[in-house]
């Protein structure tokens, strides 16, 4: 069974802070997606990540995927009340398996 | 880019009744699936389906089945609700790129 640890679990920070969020796993993935959903929302996706190494910026959010792409990062600069929201990283295994491997989610909390 | 419509934002049902809960996607996308997300436990899969009449039990099938008669509509069916099965459902379709989801069901069982 794949898993995919994110840390940390909860973080509430103050407006204008920076911020990183992890996962993990012994598992490697074809590729790795970040969502990010609001109360009552279904999850947005934000970003794909493909090749090992890879660093995907979307405003002041940075993703990076690690060199064995078993593990990524979400980097947030300068953060915003509106960056408020549960922040899940899910893996593909690729092939004809269909599943995503989802972690349990970072809830960000950003105090105005 | 796709649209997924969940046909509920919130349920109440009683223990005991037949549920049905639809997602209609407005794409050709073969590839959809029902999720259900509980606090400390995160998304697990119920059901996935790569065409019609196609499907395949996920991690969690127990209690629940899934209709897909047509490309467009997958059904989750709990067909006899428990308290236990209270929680937020999410469906939607699956791309290269990454799943699109819908806005979710809240289900609560009484």
């Amino acid at each position: 069974t794949q898993l995919l640890e994110q840390s940390p679990q909860f973080l509430s920070i103050q407006e204008g802070e920076n911020l990183t969020v992890y996962c993990n796993s012994s598992s490697v993935f074809s590729s790795l997606q970040w969502y990010r959903q609001e109360p009552g929302e279904g999850p947005v996706l934000l970003v794909t990540v493909v090749t090992g190494g890879e660093v995907k910026k979307l405003k002041r959010l940075t993703f990076q995927f690690g060199d064995a792409r078993k593990d990524s990062s979400l980097h947030i600069t300068a953060a915003q009340p509106g960056d408020t929201g549960l922040y899940l990283c899910a893996g593909d295994s690729g092939g004809s398996n269909y599943k995503l491997t989802f972690g349990k989610g970072t809830l960000l909390t950003v105090n105005p | 880019d796709v649209k997924v419509t969940q046909s509920s934002r919130y349920l109440v049902k009683r223990t005991g009744e037949k549920v049905f809960l639809e997602c209609v996607q407005d794409m050709d996308h073969e590839n959809m699936f029902w999720y259900r997300q509980d606090p400390g436990l995160g998304l697990r899969l119920i059901y996935f389906s790569y065409d019609v009449k196609m499907k395949e039990k996920g991690d969690i099938p127990e209690g629940y089945s899934v209709s897909r008669e047509k490309k467009e509509r997958f059904s989750l069916i709990l067909e006899s609700a428990s308290t236990n099965q209270t929680s937020m459902y999410l469906c939607g379709t699956r791309q290269n790129y990454g799943y699109t989801f819908g806005s979710g069901t809240r289900l609560t069982v009484v």
